[in-house]
């Protein structure tokens, strides 16, 4: 099955300043990639998606980027405020009925003011 | 209801008693997800259903757990002669069809085993 793996575990970052977070992905079928926000005592909540017909993907402060040579793809915060701390999942599936989402091991974004 | 509905928000058990997780998607929705997340863990994928029927239970640790779907809307999981390492948070999910589109997630089930 597909496994993906997410860098770094843990983020501390200034008030302002840009945070990266990096995922691999083992299928090279998979052509979904979604990234999850979870605030404390809260499910995770979709922030940003991007498939595999393209290459980077931007919304306001937050862009993804996918290389599906290397498959690889990867999470940017521009401007980070304290209300980005929160953990934060990658993902990786084939879009079609029948598979599953499977996540990275998440990373834990602290942004001090 | 507006969005995915779990209960109970948390379960405190005795070790070797059996434990019912329920979840409500969001009307609609076909596809339906568990998922365990261990403290400071990621997202353990456990089952997946489309409708009734589960493609994928890959993700089920033991035969001593199971779930099931009825009617294509609420779910039940359902954990047997619990154990403390599944002590956990169990999160439900549902979206319109399924893989490749948006989850919504529930707050999860606070499941301790003791």
């Amino acid at each position: 099955g597909e496994n993906v793996e997410q860098h770094p575990s843990t983020l501390s970052v200034q008030e302002g300043d840009s945070a990266v977070i990096k995922c691999t992905y083992s299928d090279s079928a998979s052509n979904y990639f979604p990234w999850y926000k979870q605030e404390l005592g809260k499910g995770p909540q979709l922030i940003i998606d991007i498939r595999s017909n393209v290459g980077e993907k931007k919304d306001q402060r937050i862009a993804v980027t996918l290389n599906k040579t290397a498959k690889h793809f990867s999470l940017h915060i521009t401007e980070t405020q304290p209300e980005d701390s929160a953990v934060y999942f990658c993902a990786a599936s084939k879009s079609n009925s029948g598979y599953a989402l499977n996540f990275g091991k998440g990373t834990s974004l602290l942004v001090t003011p | 209801g507006a969005g995915v509905s779990q209960s109970p928000s948390n379960k405190v058990t005795e070790k070797g008693k059996d434990v019912e997780l329920r979840c409500d998607p969001i009307s609609g929705h076909t596809a339906l997800y568990w998922y365990r997340q261990s403290l400071g863990q990621g997202l353990e994928f456990l089952i997946y259903f489309q409708g009734n029927s589960a493609p994928d239970k890959s993700g089920l640790p033991s035969d001593r757990f199971s779930a099931e779907r009825t009617g294509g809307s609420v779910s039940t999981l359902t954990i047997q002669r619990t154990q403390q390492e599944d002590s956990a948070v169990y999160l439900c999910a549902s979206s319109f069809f399924g893989a490749g589109e948006k989850l919504f997630f529930g707050s999860g089930t606070q499941l301790s085993v003791l």
